[in-house]
């Protein structure tokens, strides 16, 4: 059963950076994207972009610039950075991905979520 | 950016009758590929969301076929046929047809 898990800091200072990082175990996953979503009360679910294997990457521009992602050549452990942080950057974080992407890195379907890190900006 | 829009928003249920959601797009979800890239999450208490139709009406794995996901263009539907207890939860919407990925607020089921 393939599992993803988010680990990194739950408490960050204003204006600091956020960091967090997503790690790949109990199995395999063929795929090439990975995304990171969050949610906080407000706002609801939130995606915030995703990376490619290659390094390809898209981002929300909600995020306005704030966000990079990077991810491991072994393809088990992807990272977000959200620089610049307020309060309202509180919220559960999740890393996500799909069995399938087309050919154009849209998933079909999010089939494997992280069990959520909660990130405080206080 | 491609706004979702859900409703209702609060969806009181009686176990074993039907449910169903509306969920509607800014904007055609329809890719040139034919499919519509229109998913449905469950989000239960204390977890995070699972995936439970994609691409408008393909159920995910493991999902019963009391879910069923329909429409096209900007309108979707998810239907339960007959609710169960375990289906309480607050159930997305999300567009993956373009960046930014977007959802709906979310429709709070319960029984």
């Amino acid at each position: 059963q393939v599992q993803l898990q988010e680990s990194g800091p739950g408490l960050v200072k204003p204006s600091g950076t956020l960091s967090l990082t997503c790690a790949v175990s109990g199995g395999f996953i063929n795929t090439n994207w990975w995304s990171w979503v969050r949610q906080t009360p407000g706002k609801g679910l939130e995606w915030i972009g995703k990376i490619s294997h290659s390094g390809d990457s898209a981002y929300n521009p909600s995020l306005r610039g704030r966000v990079s992602f990077s991810v491991a050549e072994s393809n088990t452990q992807f990272s977000l950075k959200l620089s610049s942080v307020t309060a309202a950057d509180t919220a559960i974080y999740y890393c996500a991905t799909s069995n399938y992407h087309d050919s154009s890195g849209h998933p079909w379907g999010f089939d494997h979520w992280g069990q959520g890190a909660l990130v405080i900006v206080s | 950016d491609i706004v979702m829009t859900q409703s209702p928003l609060s969806l009181p249920v009686t176990p074993g009758e039907p449910a169903s959601i509306s969920c509607r797009s800014s904007q055609s979800l329809l890719q040139s590929n034919g499919f519509h890239y229109l998913d449905w999450y469950l989000q239960k208490p204390g977890q995070s969301p699972h995936l439970l139709i994609y691409l408008g009406f393909n159920r995910a794995s493991g999902v019963p076929d009391r879910f069923s996901g329909s429409g096209s263009g900007t309108d979707f539907t998810l239907k339960i046929s007959r609710v169960e207890a375990e289906d309480v939860g607050i159930y997305y919407c999300m567009q993956a047809l373009q960046t930014p990925y977007s959802f709906g607020q979310g429709t709070k089921l319960e029984i």
